[in-house]
């Protein structure tokens, strides 16, 4: 079954140190991977994607993630966490089908303390 | 990109009666999706709407529940039947362009 999943319900950093939110995923070909993030009380924000290419990918507010072909893994990271980075993300997972449906992850809760 | 609205942003409803929340898109597009938030949790695919042809039911869902129209390219309508207290949740409204998903921002249903 193609899935994604994200091991940590919750990851807690200090301000200024680097934080690393992980994802991994099981999807038959190649698969297009993307990061969101959500603020309480807020919509669904698009952060990144890996489509193809560098392994590397960066995005918005800071964050990058790294596509690992042979440990089937997306990690998000960001050298210097902010307070405001604190949020609710999610990784999700694109599924090649009749209906290309994005499947997400169960979330983790970001918390970097002052 | 890709700019949803959707109406209502909220609503308190209660419980065996129905609720229509519409989606609108600035552009065409093919699919659109509907997904659910439960409270604390993950977002989970509802269904998926092609314009012109019935909607698409992941595992769980119904239409007989969560009926579907796709009148044309830019607008949707989900509608939750008969709700019960569990179907009190986020919806949100999704299109898939240019290898990128947006989002609406969500329709906040409490079922009384």
């Amino acid at each position: 079954a193609q899935s994604v999943a994200q091991p940590e319900d919750q990851v807690n950093v200090a301000e200024g140190n680097p934080l690393t939110v992980k994802c991994t995923y099981s999807v038959s070909g190649n698969p297009y991977l993307f990061w969101y993030v959500q603020y309480p009380n807020r919509g669904l924000q698009f952060l990144l994607k890996y489509i193809t290419g560098d392994n590397l990918v960066k995005g918005s507010y800071g964050f990058e993630a790294e596509f690992n072909k042979s440990q089937t893994s997306f990690h998000l990271k960001k050298p210097s966490a902010l307070v405001s980075d604190s949020a609710l993300y999610f990784c999700a997972v694109r599924v090649r089908s009749a209906t290309d449906k994005l499947i997400f992850g169960t979330g983790t809760r970001l918390q970097v303390f002052p | 990109s890709a700019v949803i609205s959707q109406k209502p942003s909220r609503d308190i409803c209660q419980r065996g009666t129905s609720l229509t929340i519409q989606c609108q898109v600035d552009s065409q597009v093919t699919m659109m999706f509907w997904y659910r938030q439960q409270p604390g949790q993950s977002l989970t695919l509802i269904a998926t709407a092609n314009q012109g042809s019935e909607a698409t039911y992941e595992s769980g869902f119904v239409i007989d529940k969560f009926p579907i129209s796709r009148p044309n390219l830019t607008f949707s309508t989900l509608t939750v039947s008969n709700m019960s207290p569990e179907d009190s949740s986020i919806y949100l409204c999704s299109v898939f362009t240019a290898y990128e998903q947006y989002f609406g921002p969500g329709t906040r249903l409490t079922v009384t």
